[in-house]
C-alpha cells in the first residue's frame, strides 16, 4: 500500500540554524501539508499546498518558513532560523481528490537546543 | 482555538465491548469530519470519514455518528480489541477532505483483555 515517507524521523538543531524536512507523498496525490504537533498540544495545521503554490497557510506560518516541491516526488519544509518554540513533531500528509481523507507520514521530530 | 473538543483524554475498555469516543466541535462551517487513530511514533492514520450530509458511516468494526444540531460526533468500535489501543483524534474541515484539517485534542483508548 503506498505510504507517505519523512526523512529524517529525528533532527536535532540550534537555535538559529535553518532546518529542512523532507517529504514524499503519495504518488498520484495532488494535495500536500504540514502540520504539527507540539508536545502534549493538538495537532496543529501549517500549509496546504496544491499546483504548486500555497493555496492556504496558518498563522504559524510566518516567513521564517518556506515549502517547496523542487521535484515530482519531493515536498519540502524549510525553517529559516528555528527558535526554541518551533520544537515539535512535524507531519506531512498528501491527498487527492479522489480520496476521503489526508494521508500522514510518520513525522520528523524537531529538537531545537 | 477549541474548534474541536474532545472532553475525554482517556477511556478504558474491556475487550470485546464497545468503546465511544466523543468529539464536540463549534464552527458551523465544518463539515466534513475524520477519526484518526495514532500509535506511538507514529503518524496519524485514517480510520473513517463523515459528511455532513450523512448521519451515520459504517466501515467494519467503527461507525461515525453525526449530530448536526448539537454540533456532536462520535465514534462506535464494536468490538473493540487490545489492537485498539490508541489515541484516537477527531478532526473536522470546511468543505472536502482535502481542505486545512482542525484536530481535537485526542483521547487515549485503552482496550483490557
Amino acid at each position: 500500500e503506498p505510504e507517505v515517507t519523512q526523512t529524517p524521523s529525528h533532527q536535532v538543531t540550534q537555535m538559529g540554524q535553518e532546518v529542512i524536512l523532507r517529504c514524499v507523498p503519495i504518488s498520484n496525490h495532488l494535495y500536500f501539508y504540514w502540520y504539527r504537533q507540539i508536545l502534549g498540544q493538538k495537532v496543529e495545521f501549517l500549509v496546504s499546498f496544491y499546483n504548486n503554490e500555497i493555496s492556504e497557510k496558518s498563522e504559524i506560518f510566518d516567513d521564517q518558513f518556506s515549502v517547496e516541491r523542487p521535484d515530482g516526488s519531493n515536498f519540502t519544509l524549510k525553517i529559516r532560523s528555528t527558535k526554541l518554540e518551533d520544537s515539535a513533531m512535524y507531519f506531512c500528509a498528501s491527498g487527492g481528490e479522489l480520496t476521503d481523507t489526508q494521508y500522514f507520514g510518520p513525522g520528523t521530530r524537531l529538537t531545537v537546543l | 482555538d477549541q474548534q474541536v473538543k474532545q472532553n475525554s483524554p482517556s477511556l478504558s475498555v474491556q475487550e470485546g465491548r464497545i468503546s465511544i469516543l466523543n468529539c464536540d466541535y463549534t464552527n458551523s462551517m465544518f463539515d466534513y469530519f475524520l477519526w484518526y487513530k495514532k500509535y506511538p511514533a507514529e503518524g496519524p492514520t485514517f480510520l473513517i470519514s463523515i459528511s455532513s450530509i450523512k448521519d451515520k458511516n459504517e466501515d467494519g468494526r467503527f461507525t461515525v455518528f453525526l449530530n448536526k444540531s448539537a454540533k456532536h460526533l462520535s465514534l462506535h468500535i464494536v468490538p473493540s480489541q487490545p489492537g485498539d489501543s490508541a489515541v484516537y483524534f477527531c478532526a473536522a474541515s470546511e468543505g472536502t477532505s482535502y481542505g486545512k484539517l482542525t484536530f481535537g485534542q485526542g483521547t487515549i483508548l485503552t482496550v483490557h483483555p
